[in-house]
């Protein structure tokens, strides 16, 4: 896979290949995170979730890198299927300000034949 | 167990209209958000329900869009009148809310909303 900062909003990975998806949050505040996959015509999907009492956290083919020091989230999709294609958005909980979560302006995710 | 449900799904509607947009959100979740999806940004927050009681309104723009949500559990969001720029799609989430590890929003999928 290949790893993307969040000025380039496109990752195209061939099926099989593992991807990883970057996200940089604003708030050193911030202290609880989640992925969402947002295919065309729907609403965000849950992925995955992290605290920030955590570094690591691991799902079914997908893993969450929380750095708090440099304040970045990253997504890890293992055996990238044509279904992982969508948009990812992480979002950030601002508890300062009541349970609202900030979302970031999403990767999309082209999975190649 | 029924998601998120919202009607309508696609509206197109001439600028200076009214449109309203209805939520139906998973049973027994208290919490309940809207929020504006522009096209190719992640969704921007509108408003915050608790039960019937809006407890954070700052992103909504008062001067023409309302919202309510009577005996905490559908949730209407209106537009009067609309504008070019409100074309989007609008979003209705809920989640139990009884905690941070319950803060999971279920999305709905949305209502596409054009204004010519």
């Amino acid at each position: 896979g290949e790893s993307v900062g969040l000025h380039l909003p496109t990752l195209s990975v061939q099926e099989g290949d593992n991807s990883i998806i970057n996200c940089a949050y604003s708030n050193s505040a911030s202290d609880y995170f989640i992925w969402y996959k947002q295919e065309s015509g729907k609403g965000p999907q849950f992925i995955i979730d992290i605290r920030s009492n955590m570094d690591k956290r691991q799902g079914q083919r997908v893993t969450v890198l929380l750095n708090k020091t440099v304040k970045h989230l990253s997504l890890q999709i293992a055996a990238t299927q044509p279904g992982d294609s969508a948009v990812y958005f992480c979002a950030e909980l601002l508890s300062g300000y009541g349970q609202n979560f900030v979302f970031g302006p999403g990767t999309r995710l082209s999975v190649l034949p | 167990e029924a998601g998120v449900v919202q009607s309508p799904r696609y509206k197109i509607i001439e600028k200076k209209q009214p449109v309203a947009f209805w939520c139906n959100p998973i049973s027994g979740h208290n919490t309940l958000y809207w929020y504006r999806q522009n096209l190719g940004q992640g969704p921007e927050l509108l408003i915050r329900y608790e039960n019937e009681e809006a407890v954070d309104d700052s992103q909504l723009p008062k001067d023409r869009f309302s919202a309510e949500r009577l005996k905490g559990v559908d949730s209407t969001l209106k537009i009067q009148p609309a504008e070019l720029g409100d074309s989007a799609v609008y979003l209705c989430a809920s989640s139990s809310g009884q905690g941070l590890g319950d803060n999971e929003q279920f999305f709905g999928p949305g209502t596409r909303l054009t204004v010519l």
